[in-house]
């Protein structure tokens, strides 16, 4: 059964500090993975997607990495804002031929951001 | 870049009434569209997969007689909920994906039901 799991499920932290999320999945065959922000009454907004070959991605302050031998990917926000706080959704995609869904969602870190 | 609208945005009804969302691709043309429930600090939940003139796949546990979904063109599908209840109160989100093949999803903002 495909599965993603992220870590932690919450964080607070202090404005201008840094912090790393976490997401483990058991995805196959593995087709990308994407982090997605969400803030509170709103719908997902794409961070960054990043495929088997890549290991880092970053945009903006944002940065994901990705080890696919360990199934492990992180995303790293530097010196963060009060608008960083929101859900950081994991998303896995399977390579799947059909006309289905291929994605599986972690269950969000819910990140708060501390003036 | 692509963009998917709802409509509306959040809805207050009462009891045993029905309610329609609507989903919009505005920029491009979707043969696939998926409808979302998210519950208060809970990822969200896959309900149904909708392709255009076909009917909608419904996932395990979702009633299609409750959740009626068209997708009668490549750009609307609709998500009616029938006879909802205060244990339909949710954020329902759409996403829309271009063409088979292409696993990108583009979000909407989300619907806030709330029912009385």
């Amino acid at each position: 059964k495909n599965q993603v799991e992220q870590s932690p499920q919450s964080l607070i932290i202090l404005e201008g500090k840094n912090c790393t999320l976490q997401c483990n999945y058991t995805v196959s065959p593995f087709s990308n993975l994407r982090w997605y922000k969400q803030d509170t009454g709103r719908g997902p907004v794409s961070l960054t997607i990043m495929t088997f070959s890549e290991n880092t991605k970053s945009n903006g302050r944002y940065t994901a990495t990705l080890d696919a031998d360990t199934k492990q990917s992180s995303l790293h926000i530097t010196a963060s804002q009060l608008s960083d706080s929101a859900s950081y959704i994991c998303v896995v995609s399977a390579e799947n031929n059909n006309a289905g869904n291929m994605l599986t969602f972690g269950g969000g870190t819910r990140l708060m951001v501390k003036p | 870049g692509a963009v998917v609208s709802q409509h509306p945005s959040w809805v207050i009804c009462k009891s045993g009434t029905s309610v329609k969302i609507e989903c919009r691709s505005l920029d491009f043309q979707a043969t696939t569209m998926f409808w979302y429930r998210q519950f208060p600090k809970q990822s969200l939940m896959l309900m149904a997969t909708s392709n255009e003139g076909s009917k909608a796949t419904y996932e395990q546990g979702v009633e299609k007689d409750k959740f009626l979904i068209n997708h009668a063109s490549l750009t609307l599908s609709t998500l009616t909920v029938t006879s909802a209840h205060p244990e339909d109160s949710s954020f329902y989100i759409c996403s829309a994906r271009l063409a088979l093949g292409f696993d990108t999803q583009y979000f909407g903002p989300g619907t806030r039901l709330t029912v009385l």
